[in-house]
């Protein structure tokens, strides 16, 4: 099984609103990745998360607040958002951190809208 | 700081071509090199992983090489089908297995 499941698939939300994103993987892998795609650009890199640690922020905003509650679930806890927002947020996972082999695994990622 | 260019940016070819996609990265301190698939509004599907000590991977049609001194890591499409057509992307793997992506190479295969 090589699945990482992202939910929910799609989002709309208002700029008061509190959500939450969620993501899990039952591959055993101890490193988890948020990543940001905006329409027709590349991925990029939001927040690392490696045994349940965060050991990367990538300078994001505060109203994006990670959560590793343990090594199968990720969570991406939205508020205050602003419309450029929007985006295809990507959940990753790999064995570990920092090592030769770590192949990436995707989720479906979540469609977000904030209006 | 790190890039990573794809080129072309798009490609369309008739069934049946064998094609290369093409990808360029700055900064030799490379762990590895990963091409992924993306299909409009989907996620990445992971294709090969070829670490920095490797010089290429095959999978099935596909067969990925990588040349660290010079920056460059190429993708081979062998045979190429309809359902072939997606956005490849590549991403160079650094310290912390941070990806960092190319821009991707838009690919239509018609019929």
């Amino acid at each position: 099984d090589t699945e990482v499941t992202q939910t929910p698939k799609h989002l709309v939300m208002g700029m008061t609103n509190k959500k939450s994103l969620k993501c899990e993987q039952h591959m055993g892998h101890r490193a988890m990745y948020w990543y940001k795609q905006k329409a027709k650009k590349p991925p990029e890199l939001m927040f690392v998360y490696s045994y349940e640690k965060l050991s990367i922020n990538e300078s994001v905003p505060s109203r994006f607040s990670p959560e590793c509650p343990n090594s199968s679930l990720l969570n991406l806890h939205l508020h205050a958002l602003q419309p450029e927002d929007s985006a295809l947020y990507l959940c990753a996972s790999s064995q570990v951190v920092d090592s030769l082999n770590t192949e990436a695994f995707f989720g479906q990622g979540t469609r977000l809208t904030v209006v | 700081k790190q890039e990573v260019t794809q080129i072309p940016a798009a490609l369309s070819v008739p069934e049946g071509e064998n094609l290369v996609l093409n990808c360029s990265f700055t900064d030799s301190a490379i762990y590895n090199l990963q091409w992924f698939r993306q299909d409009p509004g989907k996620g990445l599907t992971s294709l090969l992983l070829i670490q920095s000590s490797q010089r290429e991977q095959t999978s099935g049609r596909l067969n990925a090489s990588l040349d660290k001194s010079s920056g460059r890591s190429t993708l081979y499409i062998a045979a190429s089908q309809p359902g072939d057509s997606a956005t490849y992307l590549c991403a160079k793997g650094n310290a912390g297995n941070m990806l960092t992506f190319g821009g991707g190479t838009r690919l239509m295969v018609k019929p």
